[in-house]
């Protein structure tokens, strides 16, 4: 089964500071992973994925994130973050959509912005 | 707008009310799965329809009722529910068979039981 850890629950950062996200997945096979950010009162919205190729992908809002096979690891970063960046971040890992399988996802990360 | 609606955005019930709560995707797809995000725990994943057939049903109770009357709509029905069912329903919608399985998440219903 597959499963994904996020090990810091709250992280804060002054605004213009770089930031790295840290995720770490566990899976048999290639994974699919995504970061996603959710606003408070929000649903979620997709900042990236990766599923083959370069293992350096862009998202939007600046987000990047690397996938590290050794460390089964996929963390997200920003070089310089901005106070609108508060919210919280989920990682997810998925098997590629079969149609019966659902992502799994982290328990999500919040970002606090200081001035 | 992320093409996945849901009604209502808040709503408070009794534990002895019956109500549903409705999701509608403009996208498409063919996969629509609800979510439970509880505060402090990760997101739960409730129910996955794929191609109009639920095909996972993550031992939710049964005072929780799914309906998936077409590859658009999906329902939750609520009934005689706890306190500790209060949280945040997430409606998600996936293209099944093909693609990377990226959710596209309406921005949640928001349920109270008092």
């Amino acid at each position: 089964a597959q499963s994904v850890t996020q090990p810091d629950i709250h992280i804060t950062v002054s605004e213009g500071a770089s930031l790295e996200l840290r995720c770490n997945y566990s899976y048999g096979a290639t994974p699919y992973l995504f970061w996603y950010v959710q606003s408070p009162g929000q649903g979620l919205q997709l900042l990236l994925k990766y599923f083959s190729g370069d293992t350096l992908v862009q998202g939007i809002k600046g987000f990047e994130a690397e996938f590290k096979r050794s460390q089964s690891s996929f963390n997200l970063r920003k070089p310089s973050v901005h106070w609108s960046d508060a919210a919280e971040y989920f990682c997810a890992v998925g098997a590629g959509d079969t149609g019966r399988r659902a992502l799994t996802f982290g328990s999500g990360t919040r970002l606090q912005v200081q001035p | 707008e992320t093409g996945v609606t849901q009604t209502p955005r808040h709503l408070v019930m009794g534990m002895t009310n019956k109500k549903s709560l409705k999701c509608e995707q403009h996208l498409g797809h063919n996969a629509m799965y609800w979510y439970k995000q509880s505060a402090k725990k990760p997101l739960e994943l409730m129910f996955v329809y794929s191609l109009e057939e639920r095909v996972e049903n993550n031992s939710v109770p049964s005072r929780f009722s799914p309906e998936c009357p077409n590859s658009s709509h999906l329902f939750l029905h609520l009934h005689t529910l706890q306190p500790e069912d209060s949280a945040l329903y997430l409606c998600a919608s996936s293209q099944a068979d093909r693609g990377t399985g990226e959710l596209f998440f309406g921005e949640g219903s928001r349920l109270t039981v008092l």
